[in-house]
C-alpha cells in the first residue's frame, strides 16, 4: 500500500536554529498538508498546499514557518528560528481528492532544547 | 468554524466488552467524517470514513454512522481486543475550500485489559 514517508523520525535542535522537515507524499496525490501534535494534545492543522501554493494556513503558521515542494516529489516544512514551544510531533499528509481521507506519514518528533 | 467534540477519556474496558466513543460535530455544508487511530508511538491511521448522511463506515469490526439529524458520528465495536488499545480521533473535512483541512477532536484513549 502506498505510504507517505517522513524524515527524520526524530530531530533534536537548539532553540533559534532552523529545521527542515521532509515528506514524500504519495505520487499521484495533489493535496498536501502539515499538522502538528504537541505531546498529549489534539492534532492541529498548520497548512494545506495545492497546485504549488498554500491553500489555507492556520494562525499557528506564522512567518517563521514555510513550505515548499522543491522538486515535484518532496514536500518540506521549514521552521526558521525554532522555539521551545515548537517541540511537537509533525505529521505530513497527502490526499488524492478533497473528499477523500488523507494518508498520514508516521511523523517527525521535533525536540527543541 | 468547524469543530469536533469527543467524549473524554481514558476509556478502560475488559476484553470482549462493547465500545462506544461519542463524537459530535459542528460544520457548515456537508462535511465528510472520519475516525483515525493512533497506536502507541505511531502516526495516524485512517480507521473508517463516511462522506454523506446515513453512510456507515466500517473497518476491523469498528463502525460509525453519519447522522446528520444529530450531527453525530459515534464509533462502536461489539467486542474489543487488547490490540485495540490506542487513541481514537474523530475528524471532519469541510465541504468548502480547495483543499479542505481536517478538524480533529481531542482524541479518546482506549485501554483494553484482559
Amino acid at each position: 500500500e502506498p505510504e507517505v514517508t517522513q524524515t527524520p523520525s526524530h530531530q533534536v535542535t537548539q532553540m533559534g536554529q532552523e529545521v527542515i522537515l521532509r515528506c514524500v507524499p504519495i505520487s499521484n496525490h495533489l493535496y498536501f498538508y502539515w499538522y502538528r501534535q504537541i505531546l498529549g494534545q489534539k492534532v492541529e492543522f498548520l497548512v494545506s498546499f495545492y497546485n504549488n501554493e498554500i491553500s489555507e494556513k492556520s494562525e499557528i503558521f506564522d512567518d517563521q514557518f514555510s513550505v515548499e515542494r522543491p522538486d515535484g516529489s518532496n514536500f518540506t516544512l521549514k521552521i526558521r528560528s525554532t522555539k521551545l514551544e515548537d517541540s511537537a510531533m509533525y505529521f505530513c499528509a497527502s490526499s488524492e481528492q478533497t473528499y477523500y481521507g488523507y494518508t498520514f506519514g508516521s511523523g517527525t518528533r521535533l525536540t527543541v532544547v | 468554524g468547524d469543530s469536533v467534540t469527543q467524549m473524554e477519556g481514558p476509556v478502560t474496558l475488559s476484553e470482549e466488552a462493547c465500545l462506544t466513543i461519542n463524537c459530535t460535530y459542528t460544520a457548515t455544508g456537508y462535511p465528510s467524517l472520519f475516525w483515525y487511530v493512533q497506536y502507541p508511538g505511531e502516526g495516524l491511521q485512517l480507521l473508517l470514513k463516511a462522506t454523506k448522511a446515513d453512510d456507515k463506515g466500517s473497518n476491523k469490526g469498528f463502525e460509525a454512522t453519519y447522522r446528520k439529524e444529530t450531527t453525530s458520528f459515534h464509533l462502536e465495536k461489539g467486542s474489543v481486543q487488547v490490540s485495540d488499545s490506542a487513541v481514537y480521533f474523530c475528524a471532519l473535512r469541510g465541504s468548502t475550500g480547495t483543499a479542505s483541512k481536517l478538524t480533529f477532536g481531542t482524541g479518546t484513549r482506549l485501554q483494553v485489559t484482559l
